[in-house]
């Protein structure tokens, strides 16, 4: 079974701050993927950025990154430059290779509020 | 940019009704999903579709829940008689058939707020 922990219900960052939001995780898939969706309060889920459990390199997309410490089971999200539009939910998410479908098993999220 | 597309976006319904909700994913993609989240909680899985059939479901998904893709571009999720704990955002996804750079990405759908009363 997989499992997505993150342990932040919420955070605060002020503007123009970098954040980092905390995710590990756990599984037996030999491969796997690491997802970070962001849902703002209007209910959508926007995919940011993933990362493959091979990949060498830390996943980049403009202001997003992922710290990714597969010793230590961590995905950690790193937000550089914080903005107002910012401020919303932000899950992750894994998805593995049992059970056919490759369903996403998702995080209990943190709350992100950026600040002036 | 393509998008999935859901209808409606919201939906009140009346205890033991039944309820369709409507997806339409992105063109060239060839696995589709269900997620739910009720208020506040985290999304959870409740099945994935491909080649017309189910590849897999949670325990979620019982009897009162069905699938059906009836064209080549809507997908559809039918509650048969929808309980008050059905209340919940629902959300289709899907993606292309192979992983690729992009890891088989799901993208998500703007969701159906569903009430049940």
């Amino acid at each position: 079974a997989q499992k997505i922990t993150q342990t932040q219900p919420g955070m605060f960052v002020q503007e123009k701050e970098a954040v980092t939001l905390d995710c590990t995780y756990d599984t037996s898939d030999p491969s796997y993927g690491l997802f970070w969706y962001k849902q703002p309060s209007s209910g959508e889920m926007i995919f940011l950025i993933y990362q493959g459990s091979y990949d060498q390199q830390n996943a980049t997309e403009g202001r997003y990154s992922l710290n990714f410490q597969k010793a230590r089971k961590s995905a950690n999200l790193v937000i550089s430059a914080s903005q107002l539009g910012d401020s919303a939910m932000y899950f992750c998410a894994m998805r593995g290779l049992t059970g056919g479908g490759n369903k996403l098993t998702f995080g209990t999220g943190t709350q992100l509020k950026v600040e002036l | 940019e393509p998008e999935v597309t859901q209808t409606p976006s919201h939906q009140v319904t009346q205890m033991g009704q039944e309820v369709i909700l409507r997806c339409v994913p992105i063109s060239n993609h060839l696995y589709f999903y269900w997620y739910r989240q009720i208020l506040g909680q985290k999304v959870e899985f409740l099945v994935s579709f491909y080649n017309n059939e189910i590849s897999e479901k949670s325990e979620i998904f019982d009897d009162q829940f069905s699938v059906e893709r009836p064209d080549g571009s809507n997908f559809t999720l039918k509650i048969r008689s929808t309980k008050l704990e059905d209340s919940a955002m629902y959300f289709c996804a899907s993606r292309e058939i192979r992983f690729g750079t992009s890891g088989g990405t799901q993208y998500f759908g703007p969701g159906t707020r569903l009430l049940v009363l």
